[in-house]
């Protein structure tokens, strides 16, 4: 059964600064990983697909790396705004329809 | 472009009343659609998923069931809700390249 655990549950940086996100999963037989944000009460933004064929994936500020035979992603985010402040969630597609995700990690950026 | 409704965007219901809420996607034609729901401290939990009109697939035996009555729609029911019931759900579809992308989302509250 494949687990997702995300670390750290909660973040607070300064503004300014780069971080990490870390993503972790237990069965390596994944297609894909998924980044997704959400603010609260709002449904969930995707941020970056990496496919399993794929080392990393950039968008804007973010870039989102894959190690499947580690069973980890990492999202970095390069010099934080405060309107980064959200829960980011990963997710990952095995065998099935089933997209698993992690419980999130939520960020605060300090002004 | 793509877009994903869901309404209502907040309900509250009494222990016993029926449940429906409405997912419809624009501007794609036969989307693979999904049911996840969201509770308090808990990940996102995938309930139903659709391959196409009349066709679901139910991920967690429970009090809720799924129908596509046409290519674009997907509705949650129940007959009775219990207390449980209550959470955060959310619609989504997928993209050929694997990627999901959700709804605004309804938020139910039992009662």
């Amino acid at each position: 059964k494949q687990e997702v655990t995300q670390i750290p549950a909660a973040l607070s940086v300064p503004e300014g600064e780069n971080l990490v996100l870390n993503c972790s999963f237990t069965d390596s037989a994944i297609y894909n990983l998924q980044w997704f944000r959400q603010d609260p009460g709002k449904g969930l933004t995707s941020l970056l697909l990496i496919q399993s064929s794929q080392r990393e994936q950039t968008s804007g500020r973010l870039n989102a790396s894959l190690d499947k035979s580690s069973g980890r992603s990492t999202l970095y985010i390069a010099a934080s705004q405060p309107g980064d402040s959200a829960t980011y969630l990963c997710a990952v597609q095995g065998g099935s329809e089933k997209l698993v995700f992690g419980k999130g990690t939520k960020l605060t950026v300090n002004p | 472009s793509q877009t994903i409704h869901q309404w209502p965007a907040t309900l509250v219901q009494p222990v016993g009343s029926p449940l429906s809420l409405e997912c419809t996607v624009e501007g794609t034609s036969n989307p693979n659609l999904y049911w996840y729901r969201q509770a308090a401290g808990r990940g996102l939990q995938l309930l139903f998923y659709s391959v196409g009109i009349g066709q679901i697939s139910s991920e967690v035996p429970q009090n809720l069931s799924a129908s596509r009555p046409q290519d674009r729609q997907f509705i949650l029911s129940s007959k009775k809700l219990l207390l449980s019931d209550s959470g955060f759900y959310l619609c989504a579809w997928r993209q050929p390249t694997g990627a999901q992308y959700f709804g605004p989302g309804t938020r139910l509250l039992v009662l």
